[in-house]
């Protein structure tokens, strides 16, 4: 079944270490995006990328960064995890960047201890 | 910078019932798109509707339809027939259709609550 895959589903890890979440879609989506999930905040932008080779600062950039080397895979890292980047991370594609809806992949759940 | 609020952070409807979830948003712009998203206790993200601006009529999708009220910058989302499987977390968006904004903006969300 076509969609966008995340890895990992969860993950916990400890203060100050290295992380990088997972993502990659077959639909061949021009656009991609990153959102955090938070109880009583709504989803939130960390990132995003309207073509491969391009990328963008979303609400919420600071502490992660990200990278768009193909139209498929859109890693979201986190150089040195802090306990408030605990969050469910969202990965999403849309088809054009203005126009379609988004399409989400499952979430990956991340606790900083 | 647009925004979308949803005041009711928690709503129930019984079973066979109807109910209304409510969302405005404030944008200068006249031309965009605004989605209802379902995120049921799976953590899942599912498009239920959406609407066009530039659309006077509402959009429907079986037991889901929209008030859209342009002037007002209001789009509540109507759910007829309750279903258990109704249950679920729902975000209202916002997106503009024009000139490099590239993001969704969402609402904090409403807690849906089905009693039986």
């Amino acid at each position: 079944i076509a969609g966008i895959t995340q890895a990992p589903t969860s993950q916990i890890l400890a203060a100050g270490r290295r992380m990088t979440l997972r993502c990659t879609q077959d639909m061949r989506h021009n656009a991609m995006y990153w959102y955090r999930q938070d109880l009583g905040l709504g989803l939130r932008l960390i990132h995003y990328s309207n073509t491969a080779g391009t990328t963008g600062k979303g609400e919420v950039p600071d502490g992660y960064s990200v990278s768009r080397a193909n139209t498929d895979d859109f890693p979201l890292t986190l150089a040195s995890a802090v306990p408030s980047q605990t969050s469910v991370y969202f990965c999403a594609s849309s088809v054009e960047t203005n126009t379609g809806e988004l399409f989400f992949g499952e979430g990956s759940r991340l606790t900083v201890l | 910078a647009q925004t979308v609020t949803q005041s009711q952070p928690e709503m129930s409807v019984q079973e066979a019932e109807t109910v209304t979830l409510s969302c405005t948003y404030d944008t200068s712009e006249s031309d965009y798109y605004l989605f209802w998203y379902k995120q049921p206790p799976s953590r899942q993200m599912i498009l239920v509707i959406r609407q066009e601006a530039y659309k006077q009529q509402n959009a429907t999708e079986n037991r889901f339809s929209v008030n859209f009220q342009k002037a007002a910058k209001s789009f509540s989302l109507k759910i007829s027939d309750s279903q258990l499987g109704d249950a679920a977390m729902y975000f209202c968006a916002y997106r503009r259709a024009q000139g490099g904004s590239e993001k969704l903006v969402f609402g904090k969300g409403t807690k849906l609550t089905v009693n039986p």
